[in-house]
């Protein structure tokens, strides 16, 4: 079975310091890996995935197969940064009759505070 | 505003009852997910649905049921509650049956007490 680990529940930087939020995730196929943010009373929406390779707000990450790492980066953290973020998996199969059956896996997030 | 919406917002009930939990997914989306949130387990994944079938099952106990309906809403159901079960169960929703974007809805806390 799949899974993602999150090793921090907290982190807290100073505003305009580098910020990386570790994810590492274990799975048999060829796996597909997002970050998902959830701000203050807001709802939890996707941020980036890494087939992209995109950078949004000024995050990126690097999908790293030998450490099964999907690490999220930014290099100088915003106040408006806080938040919980999640890191998540996206593991399927297909269905004999060809519909497919696919579930996000979650870590269990990581709550970035930055200090102003 | 995501346009999923969940009812009620939040519940309280005793161990041992049943409570149903509504979701409206958005405009147009055909899959629904069921999420359970608790603190020591973090976001766990139950059940999703795709046009009324379903496809995809995780962590979702035999107490637990859940069902999508022709309008596409769907609903939750929770029975035999143990204190355990309080939560914060969210749904989500998507266009297709692969979709890593999912859009999620603001939650029901259910509180068993």
């Amino acid at each position: 079975a799949q899974r993602v680990t999150q090793p921090e529940k907290l982190l807290s930087v100073f505003k305009g310091a580098p910020v990386e939020l570790k994810c590492n995730y274990s799975y048999s196929g060829s796996p597909e890996l997002f970050w998902y943010v959830q701000y203050s009373r807001q709802r939890l929406q996707l941020l980036l995935r890494h087939i992209s390779r995109e950078s949004i707000k000024g995050f990126t990450a690097d999908l790293n197969k030998g450490e099964t790492s999907f690490h999220l980066k930014k290099p100088f953290a915003q106040e408006e940064d806080s938040a919980m973020y999640y890191c998540a998996l996206l593991a399927g199969v297909r269905l004999s009759y060809g519909a497919g059956s696919y579930q996000l896996t979650f870590g269990k997030g990581t709550k970035l505070s930055v200090i102003p | 505003d995501s346009g999923v919406t969940q009812t009620p917002k939040h519940l309280i009930t005793a161990t041992g009852q049943r409570v149903t939990l509504r979701c409206s997914p958005r405009s147009g989306d055909l899959s629904v997910y069921w999420y359970q949130q608790s603190l020591d387990q973090g976001l766990q994944f139950l059940i999703q649905y795709y046009n009324g079938e379903e496809r995809a099952k995780g962590n979702i106990l035999e107490r637990f049921s859940a069902q999508q309906f022709p309008d596409l809403h769907s609903e939750l159901n929770l029975s035999s509650l143990e204190l355990g079960d309080s939560a914060l169960y969210f749904c989500a929703s998507s266009v297709a049956d692969r979709s890593y974007e999912q859009y999620f809805g603001p939650g029901t806390r259910l509180t068993v007490t």
